[in-house]
Parts: C-alpha cells; structure tokens; sequence
C-alpha cells in the first residue's frame, strides 16, 4: 500500500522568502511518481512539479524545486520568493507504478504568505 | 492543454433527494476518469474509477448503489449521489487523464470540483 505523509498542518512564511513543504512517502513500487498541488480555496487542483523515481535530477518549474531524497523517501516541495498568491493548501501526492492512474494524497500543509 | 470541466461547482439540495455532477474532458478523450471525494480540511479521497463503457470500480467503503457512475462516452462521466443525507456533503472533484500525453505525468487534469451541501 501506498501512504504519504505531511507532518505540517500549518505552514507561514514571510512574503519573498522561502519555505520548504515536506513530504515523506511510503510504497512497495519500485517506480513510481511523485506530485505536488496547489489548492486555493476556490478548490481547483492546480499541478506544479513532478519527480519520477527514476530521475537523477531533483525537478524545477520555475519557483518550485522539489528536493528529492529517494533513500530517505522524503519529497519536499521549496517554493523560492513566495507570494501573497501562493497562500493555499499544498498536496503531496503519488501515483503507485510509474504508469499507474490514480492519486494517493497526503493530508496537506496550509501554506499562509505573510505581508 | 487538457482541460476537465466539471458541473455545477456548487450545489444545494434536500435530504433525500438525488444529485447529478458531470465531468467532462473538453478537448481530449478519456476512457478513464476519476472521482474524488474531500471533506472539509481533510484530504482527497479516491471514490472510484470510471470506465468508458463498462462499470466503474468503487474503492473499498464507497457504496455503490449510493453513489452511481455513469461513463457512457469518452468525454463524460457522471456521479449520482442518490437519496442525499448531510453526511454526503462533501467536495467532490473527478480527474481525467489525455492518453495522447506522456503517461508517466502529463496530461492528468482535476475538474474544479462541485461542493454539495445537503440540508
């Protein structure tokens, strides 16, 4: 079975700087990938990173970097010079099989921007 | 790129009575859709997946005569919370995926959810 994990039910941080999410998983595949949304309270899930357990490469997009330790089975999500905007909840979340279809989610960490 | 419209975003209706809430792929096929199911300040929880053309597959607690799903064309599902209680009221959110995309993580898009209240 697979299961992720967010131990931060509450994050803030202080407008343009930068906050780390963290995220550990669990699962038996031995590929897999490995997600992060965005959900702002109008309740869209908004797609930000990917990382595949086959990458070298932690992945980016654009202030999104997601440092990837596979052995420690840890994907957290570093939003750079955050924004007013980026106040939301943040979801980490995996697709079991590197093809698999559906999502396991975390519970989420509620990210606050302060001004 | 793939965009899933889902209806209505909102919706309120009386205890007992059904309600219908359609995802729609807009600009690709999807022989595959998903329904999600979050309440509030909690998670997204798999419901089921539906099948184009065949019946969908409900994850383990999700009652199948409750909540039926309807995937007759390759553009559209439907979910139909029959005789509503309060207890269904949820956030329900579908996700589909455009095969013609890279199948590792693209092409996965969420509708915008429907939050149904019963009162």
């Amino acid at each position: 079975a697979q299961k992720i994990t967010q131990t931060q039910p509450g994050m803030f941080v202080q407008e343009k700087e930068a906050v780390t999410l963290d995220c550990t998983y669990d699962t038996s595949d031995p590929s897999y990938g490995l997600f992060w949304y965005k959900q702002p309270s109008s309740g869209e899930m908004i797609f930000l990173i990917y990382q595949g357990s086959y990458d070298q490469q932690n992945a980016t997009e654009g202030r999104y970097s997601l440092n990837f330790q596979k052995a420690r089975k840890s994907a957290n999500l570093v939003i750079s010079a955050s924004q007013l905007g980026d106040s939301a909840m943040y979801f980490c979340a995996m697709r079991g099989g590197l093809y698999g279809q559906n999502f396991v989610f975390g519970p989420g960490t509620r990210l606050s921007v302060l001004p | 790129g793939a965009v899933v419209s889902q209806h209505p975003s909102r919706v309120i209706c009386k205890s007992g009575t059904s309600v219908k809430i359609e995802c729609r792929s807009l600009d690709f096929q999807a022989t595959t859709m998903f329904w999600y199911r979050q309440f509030p300040k909690q998670s997204l929880m798999l419901m089921a997946t539906s099948n184009e053309g065949s019946k969908a597959t409900y994850e383990q607690g999700v009652e199948k005569d409750k909540f039926l799903i309807n995937h007759a064309s390759l553009t559209l599902s439907t979910l139909t919370v029959t005789s509503a209680h309060p207890e269904d009221s949820s956030f329900y959110i579908c996700s589909a995926r455009d095969q013609t995309l890279d199948p590792t993580w693209e092409g996965y898009t969420f509708g915008s959810g429907t939050r149904l209240t019963v009162v």
